[in-house]
């Protein structure tokens, strides 16, 4: 089945510094990824539709200039977590819809990747 | 504003005991619903997408309803592991909706040999 690929898996920065996330779709292309954050116990919320070749959307709240979104090519889509603080200490997760799927509706999620910032 | 509310937060299973996990959702249009699992410190894996009242889908040991208010995923016979959060998000119809989740805070589910 389709795979979504996340990298680092797990992070640890100094506060202050950047930090950089991955997300790839292995065996499919996809015009449109989402980055999710979750905290301990709590469901996903989405913070911004990342679209091939186009600037990002964010959702009501999340800070653009702290979260930078880049969705380079049809498998790639990364975000970048500037200047970051522990309050930014999460677990980040994208999905992405395969772009022959006009109609379809099977959303993948990746692994997840956990940062911490001390 | 989409809505997603799941109950129980938490259930405790005996292996075998069947029992129903219930998502309870207000959205404009639906596009559809999703159902999701997930384990401690991984990603969502994919189970089901329902699009219209009515539709049931099975994987397993595990089958998915919906109605227009609500779906419900209902586990038979329960092996230990199935347990997992299990996440419940909808999808609302529009252009720049398209592929956007909102999740419900999700069901913890703990089954004991």
């Amino acid at each position: 089945g389709a795979v979504v690929s996340q990298h680092p898996s797990r992070v640890i920065c100094k506060s202050g510094t950047s930090v950089k996330i991955e997300c790839r779709s292995l065996d499919f292309q996809a015009t449109t990824m989402f980055w999710y954050r979750q905290f301990p116990k709590k469901s996903l919320m989405l913070m911004a539709t990342s679209n091939e070749g186009s600037k990002a959307t964010y959702e009501q709240g999340v800070e653009k200039d702290k979260f930078l979104i880049n969705h380079a090519s049809l498998t790639l889509s990364t975000l970048t977590v500037t200047s970051a603080h522990p309050e930014d200490s999460s677990f980040y997760i994208c999905s992405a819809i395969p772009t022959f799927l006009s109609s379809g509706n099977t959303i993948y999620f990746g692994e997840g990747s956990w940062l911490t910032v001390v | 504003e989409d809505q997603v509310t799941q109950s129980p937060e938490a259930l405790r299973l005996q292996e075998g005991e069947s029992s129903s996990l219930n998502c309870s959702y207000t959205v404009s249009g639906l596009r559809g619903l999703f159902w999701y699992r997930q384990d401690p410190g991984k990603g969502p894996e994919f189970l089901f997408t329902l699009y219209s009242a009515g539709e049931e889908k099975e994987k397993e040991r595990l089958k998915a309803t919906l109605t227009k208010k609500e779906s419900f995923l209902h586990i038979t016979a329960p092996k230990p592991e199935d347990s997992a959060t299990y996440l419940c998000a909808v999808q609302a119809t529009g252009g720049t909706s398209y592929g956007k989740l909102t999740f419900g805070q999700g069901t913890i589910l703990t089954v004991h040999p």
